[in-house]
């Protein structure tokens, strides 16, 4: 888990902004996956990537953009589509089954 | 694609005693079932794993059982310690579009383990 690191740990949103949460890993895993998490909901899937320069839209893209341009990073961009951006964001990589997972980044709107 | 069911969302149980989660898939072609542990503020960690080719894993405290047939598989916590207390997350693999590698989670478990 120390391979994969997240930042900033909070972040702050104001209303009609766009910002972005980094997801860096040292692990040389192919695939990488950025989840959102809220209290009873479990952990939803927004979108992940197998290979570089190639991602896929999970269960609630909507409102949400993403980049693989290498392969250690795949940030996410939370758009001012995305109405109700406050939750938990989870990014993990894997190399074949098992899913790894960074220390998250709180994202809060001002 | 793959739908999880977990069960339940929370359980109390008494230092000592065994706590169990179970939780059933819908995709027979599922074949990787990981368990994880979340206490609260920090990530996920995995604590076991089971695949389809076995019925039962144990590590020390903690053991899985899988049955393929019923499509459901269950998370044992023996002699439970407050330490214990956390929120437990079960997923299978096989989701839609992402190959086999892909995990689709159930909604979580908060375990509180009364001393």
């Amino acid at each position: 888990d120390g391979g994969i690191t997240q930042s900033p740990k909070y972040l702050f949103r104001k209303e009609g902004q766009n910002v972005t949460l980094s997801c860096e890993q040292n692990l040389n895993h192919d695939a990488m996956y950025w989840y959102r998490q809220d209290p009873g909901q479990g952990l939803r899937l927004i979108y992940y990537s197998q290979i570089v320069n190639d991602f896929q839209k999970g269960d609630i893209a909507e409102g949400y953009s993403v980049s693989r341009e290498k392969k250690e990073s795949f940030p996410l961009t939370v758009t001012s589509a995305q109405k109700n951006p406050t939750a938990f964001y989870l990014c993990a990589s894997t190399s074949r089954e098992t899913q790894y997972f960074g220390p998250g980044t709180r994202l809060l709107v001002l | 694609g793959e739908n999880v069911e977990q069960h339940p969302s929370t359980l109390s149980v008494q230092e000592g005693d065994s706590a169990v989660i179970k939780c059933t898939y819908s995709d027979s072609a599922s074949n990787y079932f990981p368990w994880y542990k979340q206490e609260l503020g920090k990530r996920p960690q995995l604590i076991i794993d089971i695949r389809s080719n076995v019925g039962e894993k144990k590590d020390q405290r903690i053991a899985v059982t899988l049955n393929k047939t019923a499509k459901h598989f269950s998370l044992h916590i023996t002699e439970t310690q407050p330490e214990d207390s956390a929120v437990y997350f079960c997923a299978a693999n096989g989701g839609s579009g992402a190959g086999s590698y892909q995990l689709t989670f159930g909604k979580g478990t908060k375990l509180s383990v009364i001393p």
